[in-house]
């Protein structure tokens, strides 16, 4: 049972090149979550996922697809890259546990630099 | 939309003296949750509170759920080198919105 699992761990990429962060969980869990963390900065919510067939914009959308490929994998993909989306980026997926408890469970991160 | 602060947004602290932060919001929530992110790594999570008024402990962490549901807060006791971190809010309704954070340093 490994969890979250991100690849690559790191990235570098030149301005307008582009590339897709790979997400998987073994949990079996229904929602999934891409986050980017800026330095210094909290969490900021790009798109997720409720179930498998659906995604809905987060709060930063712009400059981001995604794609649920099945129950387990969720794709982020930067078809251009600027220099303001040098960030980490955290996939999570989300387990309910009884009544209104969630427990989000995170990968470990994937660092991208874009020059 | 809803907007969650968080104060401090740093502190620094000598191990062995108490730690408080502070998550509030502008309008009532459903739920709160709390995560720690020691540095390098990623979000932890640590509890989730529903209840008005709700108090939850673990360990030396006290985790408190305001009476009209726009405030939380989490108190470490004695405060250990293991603590250092960013410890974030953070509410649920269709998706997960997190708070700015508080970094916790500690001194030994």
């Amino acid at each position: 049972n490994a969890g979250v699992t991100q690849t690559p761990k790191f990235q570098v990429l030149k301005t307008g090149q582009s590339m897709t962060l790979q997400c998987a969980q073994d949990m079996n869990h229904n929602s999934m979550y891409w986050y980017r963390q800026d330095p210094g900065m909290g969490l900021r919510l790009i798109y997720y996922s409720a179930s498998e067939g659906t995604t809905d914009k987060g709060e930063v959308p712009n400059g981001y697809n995604v794609s649920r490929l099945n129950k387990r994998e969720f794709s982020l993909r930067l078809e251009s890259a600027a220099p303001s989306q040098t960030s980490v980026y955290f996939c999570a997926s989300i387990r309910l546990t009884s009544g209104d408890t969630y427990t989000q469970y995170f990968g470990p991160g994937t660092r991208l630099t874009v020059l | 939309g809803q907007q969650v602060m968080q104060i401090p947004q740093y502190q620094h602290v000598q191990e062995g003296e108490d730690f408080t932060t502070y998550c509030n919001s502008s309008t009532t929530l459903s739920n709160i949750q709390w995560y720690k992110q020691r540095p390098g790594g990623h979000p932890v999570f640590l509890i989730q509170l529903v209840k008005s008024g709700e108090v939850k402990k673990q360990k030396r962490l006290t985790f408190q759920f305001g009476e009209a549901k726009k405030n939380s807060s989490l108190h470490i006791t004695a405060t250990q080198t293991t603590d250092v971190g960013t410890y974030f809010c953070a509410y649920n309704t269709d998706k997960l919105i997190f708070g700015t954070g508080t970094r916790l340093q500690v001194f030994p």
